[in-house]
């Protein structure tokens, strides 16, 4: 099973600051099958980011992916009152076939 | 329009099974591809992948949890079950259904989720 560690566990920014959120997994994970999502405290899941850098429906432009292998990153370009929130990498493999990260937490500093 | 919803139990004892259920609309469960996934979320703590069933009864789980889980699906009524035998206090989280995207690993739609607590 591959292990996906995110970091930092709290990343403390001001709106407007840049945001980098980083996803390490512990065996290479195919592109296409790494997902980033947002989740609001009360709130579900959001899709953000699917095959590491495709932005989902509705998405700002703000939001970016990239990476490869075992290394992926979640960029922020400019952070909204709304983006604070705590922000999840998955990936899908065969067994399990989704496993998360642990999560960032981006808070207002 | 993609949604789902949850309901069930808010609150079972340890030991127990619990039963819940996921009610969707905007998609069918008969169409080749498709699929509905259950997820959970202990308090604070991060996301854990549980169970899928597919469009033709297919149906995978977590190993770690394979032996207390089944999903089971009723097309006609747009809904699917899972059930977890033998409820323990660290089993207290909130419950997700989700819709993983035809022929793909994304999940790309959840449902608003249900905080189910275990305690005597």
């Amino acid at each position: 099973e591959s292990v996906l560690t995110q970091s930092p566990g709290t990343l403390s920014l001001s709106p407007g600051e840049r945001a980098t959120l980083s996803c390490r997994a512990s065996q290479s994970v195919r592109s296409s099958y790494l997902a980033w999502y947002q989740q609001r405290p009360g709130q579900a899941p959001r899709l953000l980011i699917y095959g590491a850098s495709s932005r989902a429906t509705g998405v700002p432009d703000r939001f970016s992916g990239s990476g490869s292998g075992t290394d992926f990153t979640l960029t922020i370009s400019r952070l909204e009152p709304e983006d604070f929130a705590v922000y999840y990498c998955q990936q899908y493999g065969s067994s399990p076939l989704w496993t998360f990260g642990q999560g960032t937490k981006v808070e207002i500093k | 329009q993609i949604t789902l919803k949850e309901s069930g139990p808010t609150l079972v004892k340890p030991t127990q099974t619990l039963t819940l259920t996921c009610t969707f609309s905007g998609f069918s469960l008969s169409t080749s591809g498709v699929a509905v996934a259950w997820i959970r979320q202990p308090p604070g703590k991060a996301l854990e992948w549980l169970a899928l069933i597919y469009w033709d009864d297919d149906d995978r789980y977590n190993p770690s949890l394979e032996s207390r889980l089944t999903i089971t699906k009723d097309t006609s009524k747009n809904q699917v079950v899972l059930t977890m035998t033998n409820m323990d206090p660290v089993d207290t989280a909130t419950y997700y259904c989700a819709h993983r995207r035809g022929g793909s690993s994304l999940i790309d739609y959840w449902g608003q989720g249900t905080l189910v607590t275990v305690s005597s």
